[in-house]
């Protein structure tokens, strides 16, 4: 399969602690980039990551990438109900402008 | 504001219809436009890209004639899910960077109910 792997599937944390999800990848990457989802609408882009870079922050988000593990973290610190969504990592590989998704992380955040 | 539009949000029909779905880039042009399907509580899967002024190029497994795509204008691309049945059922999204490999807006998608 072309998806790289999200794990966990699944995640329900209480309001106010912190959310980690993980993101595999198979192949070399221009960038990686997260987005999320609530029901039924479309993704929103959160944060994108180049190959070349370790780490970034927005607002509460902490995305890592580790090209050498093909890996990548989305974190979010002091989670709020409203963060209750699926989260998508998307690689976007050299020479292409499709991006591949991930199979995705339903958080719910427990008020 | 949205930056991507996308019409209808939803759609309920008869087996054998034909359904228009539009993906309009609000404040730029997108001369390249993907269409994604997705299943309940799974990931996207990319169906094709929309190319302005030429062909769509479909990803493997996707039926070109079932799944017709316009791209006749550098804000419009349009997908025509033809003859639908109660299988092409599922939520349908397109997506369109403003440049290269920047970051996609999405559209908020279609959910297609076929009967």
């Amino acid at each position: 399969s072309q998806q790289g792997e999200e794990d966990p599937q699944a995640l329900s944390i209480q309001e106010g602690e912190n959310a980690t999800m993980n993101c595999s990848y198979k192949t070399s990457i221009n960038n990686l980039q997260w987005y999320r989802q609530n029901s039924g609408r479309g993704l929103v882009h959160l944060i994108l990551i180049r190959s070349n870079e370790r780490e970034k922050h927005s607002g509460r988000l902490r995305v890592t990438l580790d090209t050498s593990k093909k890996s990548s973290s989305l974190l979010i610190t002091a989670s709020r109900a409203a963060d209750t969504a699926s989260y998508f990592c998307a690689r976007l590989l050299f020479g292409n402008e499709k991006l591949t998704f991930g199979t995705g992380t339903r958080l719910t955040i427990i008020p | 504001g949205a930056v991507v539009s996308q019409h209808p949000s939803w759609v309920i029909c008869k087996s054998g219809t034909s359904v228009k779905i539009e993906c309009r880039s609000l404040d730029f042009q997108a001369t390249t436009m993907f269409w994604y399907r997705q299943f309940p509580k799974q990931s996207l899967m990319l169906m094709a890209t929309s190319n302005e002024g030429s062909k769509a190029t479909y990803e493997q497994g996707v039926e070109k004639d079932k799944f017709l795509i316009n791209h006749a204008s550098l804000t419009l691309s349009t997908l025509t899910v033809t003859s639908a049945h109660p299988e092409d059922s599922s939520f349908y999204i397109c997506s369109a960077p403003r440049q290269g490999n920047q970051p996609q807006h999405f559209g908020d998608g279609t959910r297609l109910s076929i009967l």
